[in-house]
């Protein structure tokens, strides 16, 4: 089974300009999220879709930042424009509904893409 | 909120047992998560905790006591290959119970 895929796994981009990040998740996988890690710190919930719907959208820190999941298979996390403090490692998730009250919602990551902010 | 608290660094030798203490303060609490993550990698899940009390998965162990607010990961039989960061993370209730909520992790060091 191939796993989660995020691209591209660097960008390097100056203050003001635009980057989309793109995750595939796995196959039949109907809960999409998003994370960061900003350096020193801990890994942060972003975002988390269900299906083409977005769940819950919480953790997007201000409205430069825009994820979307047409079809609800890939998705793709846009930074416009993007800021020195946007610097980070964005990482994709994918799960399976869970069922039962004691049933572990279990994410599969990927490898993550880390983009730095000049 | 949540906070969850895990020390920074360990370091243990090859063969050896080495456990990795994690605290959490919640304002819900679902379930609780190990997650293995080498340099430049994934974070892989190693296990969840629910109840209180120890999962067993081959050289891992993880712990969970909900009354206090404590779990720990235990390493036995340590192999170069397990260096690498752990991340402690919970699960709130309700809403929150598709949300991680990480810590900062532990990176484990293994030397000969």
């Amino acid at each position: 089974e191939a796993g989660v895929t995020q691209f591209p796994s660097h960008s390097v981009i100056e203050k003001g300009q635009t980057v989309t990040l793109r995750c595939d998740p796995i196959s039949g996988h109907d809960n999409l999220y998003w994370y960061r890690r900003v350096m020193g710190k801990e890994i942060k919930f972003l975002l988390h879709f269900v299906k083409e719907s977005k769940q819950d959208e919480s953790g997007m820190p201000n409205n430069r930042f825009l994820a979307e999941r047409t079809g609800g298979t890939y998705s793709t996390l846009k930074v416009q424009p993007a800021e020195l403090e946007d610097s980070g490692v964005y990482f994709c998730a994918s799960s399976l509904e869970v069922t039962g009250p004691s049933g572990a919602n279990v994410l599969t990551f990927g490898a993550g893409s880390r983009l730095t902010v000049l | 909120g949540q906070n969850i608290d895990q020390p920074t660094e360990m370091t243990a030798t090859e063969g050896a047992i080495v456990q990795i203490n994690c605290t959490y303060q919640t304002s819900g609490f679902n379930g609780l998560f190990w997650y293995q993550q080498h340099a430049g990698e994934a974070p892989t899940f190693l296990s969840y905790n629910v109840l209180d009390g120890l999962e067993e998965k081959g050289r891992f162990s993880s712990f969970l006591s909900r009354s206090k607010g404590y779990s720990y990961l235990l390493l036995k039989e340590l192999q170069m290959k397990d260096s690498a960061s752990y991340l402690c993370a919970v699960t709130g209730s309700g809403a929150g119970s598709y949300q991680l909520t990480f810590g900062k992790g532990t990176k484990l060091s293994v030397i000969p």
